[in-house]
């Protein structure tokens, strides 16, 4: 079965910290990892998308990925009150369809 | 900036009812999606949508539920004879081709049912 574990938090930072989140999956057929950051009665909005094992940086978040561990990282440096959300990681093995975490939830603190 | 949408933004009904969630993706979007999300709990993926017909559903995706392309831009989703159980939040996704494109989705219906 495919399972993706996250760690529902919550998890409040002050403002400028570094954030870590974090995912745990079992199925070895995963191969493309997200990471999606939800607001208040929003949708999923993709903020990073990783292929296999590696790290991936966009301005002050990084994702990494360890397929051999099968986690993943999402880091969040200069953390901002604009960063409180939750954000959830996905998985999925192919072309076909993701696979959530719980979602963490994210508060930063000015 | 193109964005998928969603109607209604809520909806209340009787057990036992039929609704309809309708979602419009974006316009050059092929691929499409529905997922729930009950309060507290996972995304959970509901079924995907190709040139006019299923191409994946989950074991959630049972007879109550079916999924329909009226028309050119909208994209719906049925439930016959709802349950308590089917309150949460359905979301609609959409992704321009058959890759690894991501999805994006729209802003949820949240279904609740009495």
């Amino acid at each position: 079965q495919k399972e993706v574990e996250q760690d529902p938090g919550p998890l409040s930072v002050p403002e400028g910290a570094i954030v870590s989140l974090n995912c745990t999956y079992s199925n070895s057929a995963f191969q493309y990892f997200m990471w999606y950051r939800q607001y208040s009665r929003k949708g999923p909005e993709l903020l990073m998308y990783t292929y296999s094992s590696g790290n991936k940086e966009d301005g002050r978040f990084t994702a990494q990925v360890d397929k051999s561990s099968k986690y993943i990282s999402l880091f969040i440096r200069d953390s901002q009150p604009s960063d409180s959300a939750t954000y959830l990681c996905a998985m999925k093995p192919g072309a076909n369809n993701l696979f959530f975490g719980t979602g963490t939830r994210l508060t930063v603190i000015p | 900036e193109p964005e998928v949408t969603q109607t209604p933004s809520h909806q209340v009904t009787q057990m036992g009812q039929e609704v309809i969630l309708r979602c419009v993706p974006i316009s050059n979007h092929l691929y499409f999606y529905w997922y729930r999300q009950i309060l507290g709990q996972k995304v959970e993926f509901l079924v995907s949508f190709y040139n006019n017909e299923i191409s994946e559903k989950s074991e959630i995706f049972d007879d109550q539920f079916s999924v329909e392309r009226p028309d050119g831009s909208n994209f719906t989703l049925k439930i016959r004879s709802t349950k308590l159980e089917d309150s949460a939040m359905y979301f609609c996704a959409s992704k321009a081709s058959g890759g690894v494109e991501t999805q994006y989705f729209g802003p949820g219906t949240r279904l609740l049912v009495l």
